[in-house]
């Protein structure tokens, strides 16, 4: 079956400028999960989401980052007014309670590089 | 606040040797998990340990957990150079409904013929 898809694979932004990123979540699985992946700070967790609950946005470093999950499925992270140290890989990851191992799956990333 | 640290963070091997690669975490954890990543690639599980004492097995790689020591370990037999990749342990740490996972720094792992 499909895995964890992200979109778009790499963007090249200017500093100051706005950024979506999306995430399409393995069918059936209720929580999502982001996370920044940089060089001299490994991986990052960022935001998590569960079902309809409100998400756990404990990880996001400022008021620039934000992430909304429609529909319990698609979720989109948004990066206002980037900032160089904002370039990275953003990594998402879904699961499933049905698997008491609670596995997270990933997708390939998106690089963000900003200028 | 959790830290899980892995060493070493660069490892070079010769074919065919054996080596340890350690992750130590600092506070209870429900679940350990070790990842594989290539380059330009994204993470692929490679086991979850549930309790103490696990032990999981998949080809000429081994993890293990002692969540007394609050320490696992992956044990590589007879390496090829298929297995060159980082490596990353990573321990689960839920509270109330919230479940993240927090990272080693992973180990570059590169296998020479």
């Amino acid at each position: 079956g499909a895995g964890v898809s992200q979109s778009p694979s790499n963007k090249v932004t200017e500093k100051g400028k706005d950024v979506e990123l999306r995430c399409d979540p393995i069918s059936g699985h209720t929580a999502l999960y982001w996370y920044r992946q940089s060089l001299g700070q490994g991986l990052e967790f960022l935001i998590y989401f569960q079902g309809n609950s409100a998400p756990d946005k404990s990880g996001l470093p400022s008021d620039r980052f934000s992430a909304e999950r429609t529909g319990g499925s698609v979720s989109t992270l948004t990066i206002q007014r980037t900032q160089q140290e904002d370039s990275a890989v953003y990594l998402c990851a879904s699961s499933t309670s049905r698997d008491l191992r609670n596995i997270q799956y990933f997708g390939a990333g998106t690089r963000l590089s900003v200028l | 606040e959790l830290k899980v640290e892995q060493n070493p963070l660069f490892l070079s091997m010769q074919e065919g040797k054996n080596y340890t690669i350690y992750c130590n975490y600092s506070t209870t954890s429900d679940r350990l998990y070790w990842y594989r990543q290539d380059p330009g690639k994204s993470l692929e599980s490679l086991f979850v340990l549930l309790s103490n004492g696990a032990v999981k097995q998949e080809g000429r790689l081994m993890a293990s957990l002692d969540t007394k020591a609050r320490l696992s370990t992956l044990h590589i037999t007879a390496a090829v150079h298929d297995l060159s990749a980082t490596y990353f342990c990573a321990v689960d740490m839920s509270y109330g409904s919230a479940r993240q996972l927090t990272f080693g720094s992973g180990t570059q792992l590169t296998v020479l013929p």
